[in-house]
């Protein structure tokens, strides 16, 4: 399975500012997400970050909020803009080879807004 | 609407016990998979078993074997001779394919704390 990276490992922040997380993995993968983990709940599928193209994203994730980039087959950043305190969560990225392979997380980044 | 249901909170288990963690999933999509997932206290999510709804056997991965029952909708994860290494959240998730893209999502269910006591 692929190695995935992402960064920062967690973070603490002032709301009202921006946080860009980047995913890093060790070879080229096909689809790239990113996830989202608010305290003591399961996980949310925020957008599917497309390779030269707009991310797609799921009910109730918009782009302004959550802008995505992916320039290339191994890289994705996930930005969490005008943060508030419910954005506290952890975010994960996830990849996976093919539509129907298993899909393989980053360990996450645990953010804190104050 | 597609939904994955764990009805187990939480679970206390002897440690070299066996354990059933229950999933159920409710999806019309005939094309489907279904996954485990565990999430130590760490957070990161580690990849443990997978089974396709085509699948005619159950998945097994060393200790952990997945209980495939498609006429019950259900995709139960057992764990054979648990480990305190075992303590974790556990997550099942189905994989559905979106009509554009090919691309799939996954769909959590909310987990079960499985605690292993010496």
């Amino acid at each position: 399975s692929a190695v995935i990276s992402q960064k920062p490992s967690r973070d603490i922040c002032q709301r009202g500012t921006s946080l860009t997380i980047q995913c890093q993995v060790d070879s080229q993968v096909t689809m790239m997400f990113w996830y989202r983990q608010q305290p003591g709940q399961s996980l949310t599928l925020i957008a599917t970050a497309n390779q030269g193209s707009e991310a797609t994203y799921e009910s109730g994730f918009v782009i302004d909020k959550f802008p995505i980039s992916r320039p290339n087959l191994t890289f994705s950043t996930l930005t969490v803009s005008n943060m508030s305190p419910e954005d506290s969560s952890i975010y994960l990225c996830s990849v996976a080879e093919a539509p129907d392979n298993e899909q393989f997380f980053g360990p996450g980044t645990r953010l804190t807004v104050l | 609407a597609q939904k994955i249901t764990q009805t187990q909170p939480g679970m206390f288990v002897q440690e070299k016990e066996a354990v059933t963690l229950d999933c159920t999933y409710d999806t019309s999509d005939p094309s489907y998979g279904l996954f485990w997932y565990k999430q130590p206290s760490s957070g990161e999510m580690i990849f443990l078993i997978y089974q396709g709804s085509y699948d005619q056997q159950n998945a097994t991965e060393g200790r952990y074997s997945l209980n495939f029952q498609k006429a019950r909708k259900s995709a139960n994860l057992v764990i054979s001779a648990s480990q305190r290494g075992d303590s974790a959240m556990y997550f099942c998730a189905m994989s559905l394919r979106r009509s554009t893209q090919g691309a799939q999502k996954l769909v959590f269910g909310q987990g079960t704390r499985l605690t292993i006591n010496p």
